[in-house]
């Protein structure tokens, strides 16, 4: 069975720092989805990043881009300019892509609290 | 607004008593998925139903079912409710059947907040 990990139940950041925040997942997988997903207050689930594990390069969106290490499974989210709005718990998942059916596999998150 | 609703938004019962979870996806959607956010056993999957039928389950206790109907929706069935089932449930869609190489990213409802007493 696929694990997602996160090591760091907790990390703050100043307003315009930037931050990166770990995840580590175990598959046998070779064909496989990544996801980051953020979960303000409000428990709104939001997709922030994806990576589809067949692409070499990391994807980035606006301020948020990954750094995917395929051979050591390691997927980490770096928040560049870090804003007061990007409080909120990160979770890191994984979808395999072959019978897994779609369903994600969810890290125990991060609190990210960023500091003005 | 991910065009998912859930109802109720929040729901109060004691042991033992029966609840329903009601999903609707967005439309043109044909796959559901409910998952479970407790403090215990983070977020998790429970079920995925994709046009009215059964396609994956998870960590689903016996105790609760779901169904997706032919207009799409779908509920999730609590019974015999322990204070342990209190959680936030919540209900994704996609377009897609889900797995394989084909990407539907999966659209998630607000949630709906179980409390037992």
């Amino acid at each position: 069975a696929q694990t997602v990990t996160q090591s760091q139940p907790e990390m703050s950041v100043q307003e315009a720092e930037t931050v990166t925040l770990s995840c580590t997942y175990d598959t046998s997988e070779s064909d496989y989805y990544l996801f980051w997903y953020k979960q303000p207050p409000s428990r709104q689930m939001i997709l922030v990043i994806r990576q589809e594990a067949y692409k070499q390069q990391n994807a980035t969106e606006n301020r948020f881009s990954v750094n995917f290490q395929k051979a050591a499974k390691s997927f980490s989210l770096k928040i560049s300019d870090s804003q007061l709005g990007d409080a909120a718990m990160y979770f890191c998942a994984y979808r395999g892509g072959g019978t897994s059916y779609g369903k994600l596999t969810f890290g125990q998150g991060t609190i990210l609290t960023v500091h003005p | 607004d991910s065009g998912v609703t859930q109802t109720p938004k929040h729901l109060i019962t004691a042991t033992g008593q029966r609840v329903t979870l009601r999903c609707s996806p967005r439309s043109g959607d044909l796959s559901v998925y409910w998952y479970q956010q407790s403090l215990d056993q983070g977020l998790q999957f429970l079920i995925q139903y994709y046009n009215g039928e059964e396609r994956a389950k998870g960590n689903i206790l016996e105790r609760f079912s779901a169904q997706q109907f032919p207009d799409l929706h779908s509920e999730l069935n609590l019974s015999s409710l322990e204070l342990g089932d209190s959680a936030l449930y919540f209900c994704a869609s996609s377009v897609g059947r889900g797995g394989g190489p084909t990407y539907n990213e999966q659209f998630f409802g607000p949630g709906t907040r179980l409390t037992v007493l």
